[in-house]
């Protein structure tokens, strides 16, 4: 079955860099847009980023647009976000997420990971 | 940016009831080419990631029960649960896939009464 397993979460101080990724499983990784959405602790669930199927295409919240980079690689079905000059309030689960999409374009979420916490304080 | 703009924050329901969540976006997520709503229902429980209960605004996800409808066009939605069950405690988003960014709503927490 669809399995998204993220990792890379942790303390980071503010100002630094983490990296997180996501193995996928279970269908067709190369042929989807990917997304990163992200809930801070007790809040509402923020999209950050999505990716298309191969990479061509992507698209970043304001909030972490020029910190954070999505990226993929489709021989080792993972996708991962590169996130640099962190802040407290990047503070939250990072949740890999699968477009329903076949394809080019992205439309809404079928399919969420577990999450990872990742915590900015110093 | 669309903003989202759901309502209530929170309902108190009594079960066997109807529960009803609106969502109103700031601009029309409306595709006029293939009259499409471009709005999506998410269910997340505590502890829980979100499930999609509801896409193109109308269009009940495979295995939802059908006490969860979905109706609205343009700007304005609604999400109803016809008679809430205890399996229904959760926050509900919204989200428009119009365009990018995505943006969900900031949620609606459904509790018993």
């Amino acid at each position: 079955q669809m399995q998204l397993v993220e990792s890379g979460g942790g303390v980071v101080q503010p100002g630094r860099s983490l990296s997180l990724s996501c193995a996928a499983s279970g269908f067709t990784f190369s042929s989807y847009g990917m997304h990163w959405v992200r809930q801070a602790p007790g809040k509402g669930l923020e999209w950050v980023a999505v990716i298309w199927y191969d990479g061509s295409n992507r698209n970043y919240a304001d909030s972490v647009k020029g910190r954070f980079t999505i990226s993929r690689d489709n021989s080792k079905k993972t996708l991962h976000l590169q996130m640099n000059s962190l802040r407290v309030e990047d503070t939250a689960v990072y949740y890999c997420a699968k477009d329903v999409r076949f394809g080019s374009g992205t439309y809404w979420i079928d399919y969420w990971g577990q999450g990872t916490l990742v915590t900015v304080s110093s | 940016d669309i903003v989202m703009t759901q309502s209530p924050d929170s309902l108190a329901v009594s079960l066997g009831e109807r529960a009803t969540i609106n969502c109103k976006s700031s601009q029309s997520v409306l595709y006029s080419s293939n009259n499409k709503n471009y709005l999506v229902w998410y269910q997340q429980k505590l502890g829980q990631s979100p499930k999609v209960l509801i896409y193109w605004a109308s269009t009940r996800e495979s295995g939802v029960p059908d006490r969860f409808n979905g109706s609205g066009s343009g700007t304005d939605f609604t999400l109803t649960i016809s008679s809430l069950q205890a399996e229904d405690v959760a926050v509900y988003y919204c989200q428009q896939y119009y365009t990018t960014p995505r943006t969900f709503g900031q949620g609606t927490k459904v509790e018993i009464k």
